[in-house]
């Protein structure tokens, strides 16, 4: 089955202590990206990748970090994290082409206290 | 600067009556637009897009868009709501310039079916 899978589902963890969120597709996928979702905010970019080893900045990257080493992965890793990051977060994938679809995860939610 | 507005945060309909879920965009050039779907729990589900071509667009569950140029809008559509369609819809909008353009979306809209 098509899909993309993101782990875990809950984190509760407290400020300061490093996680990742890991991100896997099996559809051969050469974009992959990471938004958060936040209420009345809908979903803000963090990351983006283009292929392996090309990642860049979306619009709220600050606290984040990513690497694309392989094309299936797309960690999301939070060095140091602080309450204000406790939010919603997906990983979503999709073909190079500006019209295909993304294909989302089914989210992480993420508390930090 | 691109964006992406939803004015409504929430949608109250009527099961068997038809529903809207309205949908601005402003952006420079010809946009690919986008409608998703997130049910409870779940990450957000494609329901259709508009690239070219006809401006009345079909999709999955029985939805439907209207992309209109001059009014720069996407509104989703369906002639008879289900009870099973109350989930949060997000517009988003993308450039067609190039791979690496940025996808945005609108804040969502809450869509409620009352038997």
């Amino acid at each position: 089955e098509a899909q993309v899978t993101q782990n875990p589902r809950y984190l509760i963890t407290v400020t300061g202590k490093k996680l990742t969120v890991t991100c896997s597709q099996n559809m051969n996928h050469e974009y992959m990206s990471w938004y958060r979702q936040d209420p009345g905010l809908g979903l803000r970019q963090i990351y983006y990748s283009m292929n392996v080893e090309a990642t860049d900045k979306g619009d709220v990257p600050e606290g984040y970090k990513v690497s694309r080493k392989e094309k299936r992965n797309f960690p999301l890793i939070l060095e140091s994290p602080s309450p204000n990051q406790t939010s919603l977060y997906f990983c979503a994938s999709s073909f190079s082409q500006p019209n295909s679809p993304l294909h989302f995860g089914n989210g992480t939610r993420l508390t930090v206290t | 600067a691109q964006s992406v507005a939803q004015p409504e945060d929430q949608v109250n309909v009527a099961e068997g009556n038809p529903l809207t879920v309205k949908c601005t965009y402003s952006v420079s050039g010809n946009p690919y637009l986008f409608w998703y779907v997130q049910y409870p729990n779940r990450g957000l589900q494609f329901l259709l897009k508009y690239i070219t071509g006809d401006n009345l667009v079909k999709g999955s569950y029985g939805f439907e868009a209207e992309f209109n140029k001059s009014q720069t809008s996407f509104h989703l559509k369906k002639p008879s709501a289900l009870v099973s369609d109350s989930a949060l819809y997000f517009c988003a909008v993308r450039e067609t310039y190039s791979s690496a353009s940025k996808i945005i979306f609108g804040s969502g809209t809450r869509l409620s079916i009352r038997p």
